[in-house]
């Protein structure tokens, strides 16, 4: 199995200020059809996950152009260039390239 | 707008069975594969079981193998997911979701006595 490991584990940020989480995986996410199949999500607290990057980069309609996504094989990163108070909540990293797909054991994003 | 939404949840003692449903609407559903992940209270996500859009092929975490079965009825637009020999640590909010981009709200299952 693929295991994915988040860095840090807590993000203590202030408001306005940038904040990066970095996920790395255990073998290379690059899939046989030659995408690589890195996704980020992030959860506020009692809600559901809510999908933010896919494919290292790729933003879906709706995420605010302040996270970005980068990264190559087994080394990525989410960035966030300036918090703020609603980006609050756990953020994972998730592989969809190999069976069985495997999380990050997730991100606290809090408020200083 | 993508809705997926699940039910069937609820309390069931150890060794008990649960089936879980998901109600897809706003895509072509049998396009899709689709998936299940579940949350235990306080923890992570875990993905559970995956099927493809024509139901042919399935998938599962070691943890469920032999235990839990996924299922869809295309003309139906609706995903299920048959718990058996549930135990405590089967204790969850499962989701259903359309790798990456749509996730139901979750229903919470419980395996207590």
């Amino acid at each position: 199995d693929i295991v994915m490991t988040q860095t840090p584990l807590s993000s203590p940020v202030t408001l306005g200020q940038p904040a990066s989480i970095s996920c790395r995986s255990s073998q290379s996410l690059v899939h046989s059809d030659g995408n690589t199949y890195l996704s980020w999500l992030q959860q506020r607290p009692g809600q559901p996950p809510r999908p933010l990057i896919y494919k290292i980069s790729n933003r879906f309609s709706g995420v605010p152009d302040r996270f970005s996504g980068s990264g190559a094989g087994t080394d990525f990163t989410l960035k966030i260039s300036r918090v703020e108070a609603e980006d609050v909540g756990v953020y994972y990293c998730m592989q969809v390239t190999q069976f069985p797909y495997t999380f990050g054991q997730g991100t606290k994003l809090e408020i200083k | 707008e993508v809705q997926l939404l699940e039910s069937g949840g609820g309390l069931v003692q150890p060794g008990g069975s649960l089936r879980l449903s998901c109600a897809a609407s706003g895509i072509t559903f049998s396009s899709y594969g689709m998936n299940w992940v579940r949350q235990a209270p306080g923890k992570g996500l875990e993905w559970v079981s995956g099927i493809s859009g024509t139901g042919g092929n399935t998938n599962y975490a070691d943890s469920v193998k032999g235990r839990f079965t996924i299922s869809r009825d295309n003309s139906k637009n609706t995903l299920y997911l048959q718990m058996n020999s549930l135990r405590a640590e089967d204790t969850a909010v499962y989701y259903c979701a359309k790798f990456s981009q749509y996730w139901g709200q979750g229903t919470l299952v419980t395996v207590s006595s």
